[in-house]
């Protein structure tokens, strides 16, 4: 079975620090994405990385950025962590191609202070 | 501008009857499209996925149909079980996009005993 692991279920921040998520998956996954979940608007992509050290913007990619040095692992940077970016974050990967559904991770819920 | 939509946030069925679950999107280049659920505090479970070339697509309780006319798809779930409780997301991909899902806001489903 593919398995998306990410470090943290819950995580509390401070206000101005600099946060990372990080995501590991096994499954050899050229793709892979980082999604915030908020009530009433669904999941949201944030950036996304189709190979290593390849990254593309998603919708919402203000204050955040990324880093994928290694095929396996997408990390998710908060650069300045603000109260609106309480969320949950949801990694995901994928193979390559038509037809391929996308894994997710099991989320983190960061919570700003 | 939203591309995957659900609008009805919540629906409530009887156990044992059908729950089905609709999802309309507006980017005409989609030609994959997937229904993910989710439990709280847990992320996204792959459900069942259609192919732009196919209109029907049967995974045991589950039934996806595809209106590529009416740009409609929804998913149908009979018997409806108390643990099929959960949100439940639409998820479009377009031709070429390196795999980004665009998800719809979800719909929560209740399932009554």
């Amino acid at each position: 079975d593919v398995k998306v692991t990410q470090s943290s279920r819950y995580l509390v921040k401070r206000t101005g620090e600099k946060v990372f998520l990080e995501c590991v998956q096994d499954m050899d996954h050229e793709n892979m994405f980082w999604y915030r979940q908020d009530p009433g608007l669904g999941l949201r992509l944030i950036y996304f990385s189709y190979d290593v050290k390849m990254k593309e913007k998603g919708d919402i990619p203000e204050g955040y950025s990324v880093s994928r040095e290694k095929k396996e692992r997408f990390s998710l940077i908060l650069e300045s962590a603000s109260t609106n970016q309480t969320s949950m974050y949801l990694c995901a990967s994928s193979l390559e191609g038509a037809g391929t559904e996308a894994f997710f991770g099991q989320g983190t819920r960061l919570t700003v202070v | 501008d939203q591309q995957v939509k659900q609008n009805s946030p919540s629906l409530s069925v009887q156990e044992g009857r059908i729950s089905i679950l609709n999802c309309d999107y507006t980017n005409s280049m989609f030609d994959y499209f997937l229904w993910y659920k989710k439990y709280p505090a847990e992320g996204p479970t792959f459900l069942i996925s259609i192919s732009s070339i196919k209109d029907k697509n049967e995974d045991g309780r589950f039934t996806v149909f595809l209106n590529k006319s009416a740009k409609h798809l929804s998913l149908h779930i009979v018997p409806s079980q108390p643990g099929d409780s959960a949100v439940y997301f639409c998820a479009a991909r377009a031709t070429g996009a390196n795999s980004k899902l665009t998800f719809g806001k979800g719909i929560t489903l209740s399932v009554r005993p």
